[in-house]
């Protein structure tokens, strides 16, 4: 089974410039994470969508992170303009489905888009 | 909101065993993750806990107690290559979400092994 994609590895940009990120998720699953993790903290998130839709974007930073998920597989992260403390490791993640019945529901990540802003 | 604290850094010889402490505050709480991180790597899933309880897994091992807001991790016959970031992660149901789950990460624990 192929696990969560991205691109790409690495991204190193002046501030102001505009960025973008995809992701490919794990072919069925439904729920599609955008993780932002800075250096030697744990990965905070972003936005969650459920198939297409949005379920939460409460930590998004909406003046200049954008993200959307289209057709309900992949997904692009867009940052503009960036600003230096967006340096980080953006991790998308996807698990197979919003089920409480279910309890395990393991997120998936993918190796992660690691951004400089200089 | 959570709240989820966990040490910062520990060290612990080869061979031993070292305990991974990691309290939480949650209102809708659904289950705490154990994830491992190597250094520029994602993290990968470690174990679950939602009941009260210690879940074995090899040479790890993951408690939970719900009424105390409180969990561990527990390697054995550790090895060099258990050098990495043990990250704690809780689950709850979204309010007002039609029952969506949100998983919030702590800082992360960074363990070092030394011979």
């Amino acid at each position: 089974e192929a696990g969560v994609a991205q691109s790409p590895r690495y991204k190193i940009i002046e501030k102001r410039q505009s960025v973008a990120f995809w992701c490919n998720p794990i072919s069925g699953h439904a729920t599609l994470y955008w993780y932002q993790q800075i250096l030697g903290q744990g990965p905070k998130l972003l936005i969650q969508f459920q198939n297409n839709g949005v379920v939460d974007d409460s930590q998004l930073p909406k003046d200049r992170f954008s993200a959307e998920r289209l057709k309900g597989v992949d997904s692009t992260l867009k940052i503009q303009p960036a600003k230096l403390e967006d340096s980080a490791v953006y991790l998308c993640a996807s698990s197979p489905q919003r089920n409480l019945a279910k309890s395990t529901d393991t997120q998936y990540f993918g190796p992660g888009t690691r951004l400089t802003v200089l | 909101g959570q709240n989820i604290d966990q040490p910062t850094e520990m060290t612990a010889t080869e061979g031993a065993i070292v305990q991974i402490n990691c309290t939480y505050q949650t209102s809708g709480f659904n289950g705490l993750f154990w994830y491992q991180q190597h250094a520029g790597e994602a993290p990968t899933f470690l174990s679950y806990n939602v009941l009260d309880g210690l879940e074995e897994k090899g040479r790890f091992s993951s408690f939970l107690s719900r009424s105390k807001g409180y969990s561990y991790l527990l390697l054995k016959e550790l090895q060099m290559k258990d050098s990495a970031s043990y990250l704690c992660a809780v689950r709850d149901v979204l309010m007002n979400s039609g029952g969506y789950q949100k998983v919030t990460f702590g800082t992360g624990t960074k363990l070092q092994v030394i011979p």
